[in-house]
């Protein structure tokens, strides 16, 4: 596999599940990022990471919750979801932070 | 704190004709990039924007950066219907004195090319 892969691709659940959503980048990258796209607003960070330590953590309500284990693999944790938590959430990464950043292809869920 | 402001958010416009779209910001950064973004999938990179006066062209589509103006053009020539889509510009914010490690997008274009 190449670039940056997201799985899964779509998901829905209900507002007591707990899921996780996982991205995994092929590139040597050092830097990953979550982001959520939602119909109605621009693009939005929600979490940067930087050689696997957090550096931006953009007031993130704590029912999303991010790890990333080594620097191929970012991961976000989904506990107690609301309705309007439903978005594309999009992966992207790069090498160190500011720089161009590649973008999986997504994850589109669904809170029900 | 670092604005990104892009117009139009909408576009409509004929096969063969030409058409601009602007991105504003409101903090002085060198360091400005274009995203491409088909309905339903994720962000294509076009293009990156590295230095006052820099100009990237790729098939139709033209960039620049005038870093003095804090303006980024994305200039479509001759336009057909792969085209369509919604293109972002996005601006470096760690570039920016005091900024955070994160590149701020604008809204979006979202551009619609017509037979």
């Amino acid at each position: 596999e190449t670039g940056v892969t997201q799985t899964p691709r779509h998901l829905v659940m209900g507002m007591t599940n707990k899921k996780s959503l996982k991205c995994e980048q092929h590139l040597g990258h050092n830097a990953m990022y979550w982001y959520k796209q939602s119909a109605k607003k621009p693009l939005e960070l929600m979490f940067v990471y930087s050689l696997e330590e957090r550096v931006e953590n953009n007031s993130v309500p704590s029912r999303f919750s991010p790890e990333c284990p080594n620097s191929s693999h970012l991961f976000l944790h989904l506990h107690t979801l609301q309705p309007e938590d439903s978005a594309l959430y999009l992966c992207a990464s790069s090498q160190d932070t500011g720089r161009f950043q590649f973008f999986g292809p997504g994850t589109r869920l669904t809170v029900l | 704190e670092l604005k990104v402001e892009q117009n139009p958010l909408f576009l409509s416009m004929q096969e063969g004709k030409n058409y601009t779209i602007y991105c504003n910001y409101s903090t002085t950064s060198d360091r400005l990039y274009w995203y491409r973004q088909d309905p339903g999938k994720s962000l294509e990179s076009l293009f990156v924007l590295l230095s006052n006066g820099a100009v990237k062209q790729e098939g139709r589509l033209m960039a620049s950066l005038d870093t003095k103006a804090r303006l980024s053009t994305l200039h479509i020539t001759a336009a057909v219907h792969d085209l369509s889509a919604t293109y972002f510009c996005a601006v470096d914010n760690s570039r920016i004195q005091g900024g955070s490690e994160k590149l701020v997008f604008g809204k979006g274009t979202k551009l619609t090319v017509n037979p």
